[in-house]
């Protein structure tokens, strides 16, 4: 069955750091996604992309944040210069219409020191 | 403001019994709401999805319904199991491309 993969499963930076997040999503979806979960939090919606752009931010997506599709397959996340409150788990998702559900990989767990 | 709110927080119950979570959204405009299961330290994974037009959808052991007059939803699990013991997180997207998460309700199923 196909799947989202991400990597590093566990990062570990410091603060000030860049970190870049890196997925694979589905091969045939369209739509791709980031999340993020802090430790005994909700899961916060961050960015969606479709046709090489963002279709959609929240507010916890500021200026520290990037995507890309760099290469066609894979999808990242970039936050330019760490926090100590960035640390959480930052799933990446996509999903191809007609069917709506998203696939979500494993996750990367960030770990601001 | 939309939300999305999920209850019990938390649940214990023993194997082979049935349970049923509830979730409660404000959110429009509205597209679809789907159940995830979400194992601890893992990526959600879904179990249903419906839209407005839809009632009810199973999926396996599990079964969700859809009040979209009253903006509830539950998902009922039969006959549950140990590897039932995770958290189920009700999501609803609004029709763009964001998406609302639940807090979820952590399910423990005893032996």
């Amino acid at each position: 069955e196909p799947e989202v993969t991400q990597t590093p499963s566990h990062q570990v930076t410091q603060m000030g750091q860049e970190v870049i997040l890196r997925c694979v999503p589905i091969s045939n979806h369209l739509y791709f996604y980031w999340y993020r979960q802090i430790l005994g939090q909700k899961v916060e919606f961050l960015v969606s992309f479709y046709n090489n752009e963002i279709s959609e931010k929240s507010e916890i997506f500021d200026d520290q944040f990037s995507v890309e599709r760099p290469d066609g397959s894979n999808f990242t996340l970039k936050i330019r210069s760490t926090k100590l409150e960035d640390s959480a788990m930052y799933f990446c998702a996509s999903r191809d219409p007609p069917d709506s559900f998203q696939y979500f990989g494993a996750g990367t767990r960030l770990s601001v020191l | 403001k939309n939300q999305v709110e999920q209850s019990p927080q938390s649940l214990i119950i023993l194997e082979g019994k049935n349970c049923t979570l509830q979730c409660n959204y404000t959110v429009s405009p509205f597209s679809n709401l789907r159940w995830y299961k979400q194992d601890t330290g893992r990526g959600p994974v879904s179990l249903t999805i419906m839209t407005f037009s839809e009632n009810t959808k199973s999926n396996g052991r599990y079964t969700a319904t859809l009040d979209a007059d009253t903006k509830q939803s539950s998902l009922h699990i039969t006959a549950s199991q140990l590897s039932d013991s995770a958290s189920y997180i009700c999501v609803v997207n609004t029709g763009g491309f964001k998406t609302i998460f639940g807090a979820g309700t952590r399910l423990f199923v005893k032996a």
